[in-house]
Order: structure tokens, then C-alpha cells, then sequence
């Protein structure tokens, strides 16, 4: 399987600020998802991360909030915008193999969110 | 949209016993069914799945197995031991929709000594 790095691993974040994980995939991959875990709770689909277009949301999150970008096969970015508390969470990037239904899923971001 | 619902939320066990963790799911399209397992502060890891053309799956000492009519799907670990100690996920797919992956709500299985 794919090795999926993200940084930052773990961020401490004031009210109000930006923050924007990375995910870096070791082979180009064609399906990548981002999934949100908040604390002692199951995975959260936000966006399927599209290369060269809008990201695809799932209900309860938008482009404002959570924008997403996918310059090319192996790189996506996640922002969490103006962000409060309630956004602090683990931030998964996740591949898919195409047409098996198997995700892998990177490290995870921890954020926290004062 | 898919429903996947799973039990029970929490499970302790003596090393050396068996667990069974159980799901249901609402699509009758869903046709892949993988378990995750998620070490306290790491990743959920895919550790076996199914497919709907088949019963049973084994690998070691964990197995899966699908009932396709009842649509339940259920996750059989023998032998246990404390590093089996983990949150469980199962999850449900139809893969020629390519939807997304329905995730349970996940069960906190702990095997003691």
C-alpha cells in the first residue's frame, strides 16, 4: 500500500486562526478523502479531494470552512478555517484503491483547539 | 444512503478468549465490507475484509464473516491477547457506486490479563 505522510502531526491552534494540513502520497493515487475523528468517536467523511477541480462535500461541511485543494496525484491540502473549539479533532488523509474499496489512511493531524 | 451500525460499543476479555464483534447495514448494494483497527493514538489499519461473494474469511487468528441476507457481517478474534487491545470499525461499501465508505461507530475492545 501507498505511504501517506501528514504533517503537522499535532497543533495547538488559538481561536479565530487558519490551519492547513498536508498530505503527501508516495505514488500517485487517483482517490483521496479527507475524514474528520473528534474525540472517542467513529470517522467522519468531509470531501472526496478532486485533482484539478472542487473538492466533493459531504453534507454538514463546506468549502468556507474546510477548503481543499489537489494540485496533482499526490498532494492535497486540508484548511481549517476560523477555527473554535468544537474543531478540535484528528484530521485523517486517506487513499483509495480504485475499484477494490480498500482506504488507507495517513498518521492523522491532532488538533487542538484553544 | 448506508447505515452501518455496530456492536457492542465496548468489550472486555480474558487473554485467551474469544471476541465477536457484530454490524448490520442497510444497503442491500453494499458489497465490501473491511475492518479497521485503531491503536490509542494511531491510525485506523486495515486488518481483513470481505467481499460479497464469499461467507468467510480467515487470517490467523481473526476472521470475518457475511450473511448476506440478514445483512449483518460480524468480526471473530480467538486467542486473544493485549495487544488486540484497540477501537474496532467495521464499515460498508457499495464499490460499483463508488460511494463512500460507511464507517460503525466503532467498539472498544480490551483484553485483560
Amino acid at each position: 500500500s501507498a505511504v501517506i505522510s501528514q504533517k503537522p502531526s499535532r497543533d495547538i491552534c488559538q481561536r479565530g486562526t487558519s490551519l492547513t494540513i498536508q498530505c503527501q502520497v508516495d505514488s500517485q493515487v487517483t482517490m483521496m478523502f479527507w475524514y474528520r475523528q473528534q474525540p472517542g468517536q467513529s470517522l467522519t467523511l468531509i470531501a472526496t479531494a478532486n485533482q484539478g477541480s472542487e473538492a466533493t462535500y459531504e453534507s454538514g461541511f463546506v468549502i468556507d470552512k474546510f477548503p481543499i485543494s489537489r494540485p496533482n496525484l499526490t498532494f492535497s491540502t486540508l484548511t481549517v478555517s476560523n477555527m473554535s473549539p468544537e474543531d478540535s479533532s484528528i484530521y485523517l488523509c486517506s487513499v483509495g484503491v480504485t475499484g477494490t474499496g480498500e482506504l488507507f489512511f495517513g498518521e492523522g493531524s491532532r488538533l487542538t483547539v484553544l | 444512503g448506508e447505515n452501518v451500525e455496530q456492536h457492542p460499543s465496548t468489550l472486555s476479555v480474558q487473554e485467551g478468549d474469544s471476541a465477536v464483534i457484530k454490524c448490520t447495514y442497510s444497503d442491500s448494494a453494499s458489497n465490501y465490507f473491511p475492518w479497521y483497527k485503531q491503536e490509542l493514538g494511531k491510525r485506523p489499519q486495515l486488518i481483513i475484509d470481505i467481499r460479497s461473494n464469499v461467507g468467510e474469511k480467515k487470517d490467523q487468528r481473526i476472521a470475518v464473516t457475511l450473511n448476506k441476507t440478514a445483512k449483518h457481517f460480524s468480526l471473530h478474534i480467538t486467542e486473544t491477547q493485549p495487544e488486540d487491545s484497540a477501537v474496532y470499525f467495521c464499515a460498508a461499501l457499495n464499490t460499483g457506486t463508488a460511494s463512500k465508505l460507511t464507517f460503525g461507530t466503532g467498539t472498544r475492545l480490551q483484553v485483560t490479563l
